[in-house]
């Protein structure tokens, strides 16, 4: 079972700022949250990951809260491309934390609207 | 750069006919994986591999099989297709881990069984 929880759908204008939530508050210390987005039928992409502190890349910002219970993605200016199946995800390990695969959840359908 | 590369991309078979889904990757990946993807769902693992001679059940690995002899391909196979594995198969590799960085996917393998 995914060990996260994501709204199904959110709408974001053109040029705004979209904030992806998602709760993961079974997540344990040393596990890495992971976010991937998926355009249409194409294979996921990597976002972005972080453990506890804030990241930013190129393409999205991740802020972690601190009790790592929840944490956002944020696309600082979305365009209509941007517009994908979104993923959080948190590895489920199989040897007691080192080593884990990654089981997508339903994620959150973002659109962007002109 | 080829990345992750899938063979067939469409794919129609009849109950009870076998065949196998191919994956190649050129990056050196020790972690290779597929999963399938039903319509309005998220990815499910199906089997997955931490390198040549290596593998391993993931959530759905009914009705398939796998093998790992290079660290290059990672194909796989239904012996004795049914329809309710009518859906698009995608295979995605990672340097070590997934947990640990990158998962790379293909561009994914649509499967029609009547």
């Amino acid at each position: 079972d995914a060990k996260t929880t994501q709204p199904p759908s959110m709408d974001c204008a053109e040029g705004r700022a979209a904030n992806l939530p998602c709760n993961h508050s079974t997540i344990s210390g040393n596990e890495y949250v992971y976010w991937y987005r998926q355009i249409h039928s194409q294979g996921p992409q990597y976002i972005i990951h972080g453990l506890k502190n804030n990241e930013t890349n190129e393409m999205a910002s991740l802020i972690i809260t601190e009790d790592r219970k929840s944490s956002t993605l944020i696309l600082p200016h979305a365009t209509l491309r941007d517009t994908a199946v979104y993923y959080c995800i948190a590895p489920v390990p199989w040897d007691g934390g080192s080593q884990g695969n990654l089981i997508f959840g339903k994620g959150t359908k973002l659109s962007v609207k002109p | 750069n080829a990345g992750v590369t899938q063979t067939p991309k469409f794919q129609v078979l009849k109950t009870g006919q076998s065949m196998t889904l191919q994956c190649a990757q050129d990056m050196n990946h020790e972690y290779m994986s597929w999963y399938r993807q039903d319509p309005g769902m998220g990815l499910r693992l199906i089997h997955y591999s931490v390198g040549a001679g290596i593998t391993d059940q993931g959530e759905v690995p009914n009705g398939y099989n796998v093998s790992r002899s290079t660290t290059e391909d990672f194909p796989l196979r239904l012996l004795s297709a049914a329809p309710s594995q009518t859906s698009v198969y995608f295979c995605a590799s990672s340097y070590i881990y997934p947990n640990t960085g990158e998962l790379f996917f293909g561009e994914g393998s649509r499967l029609t069984v009547l």
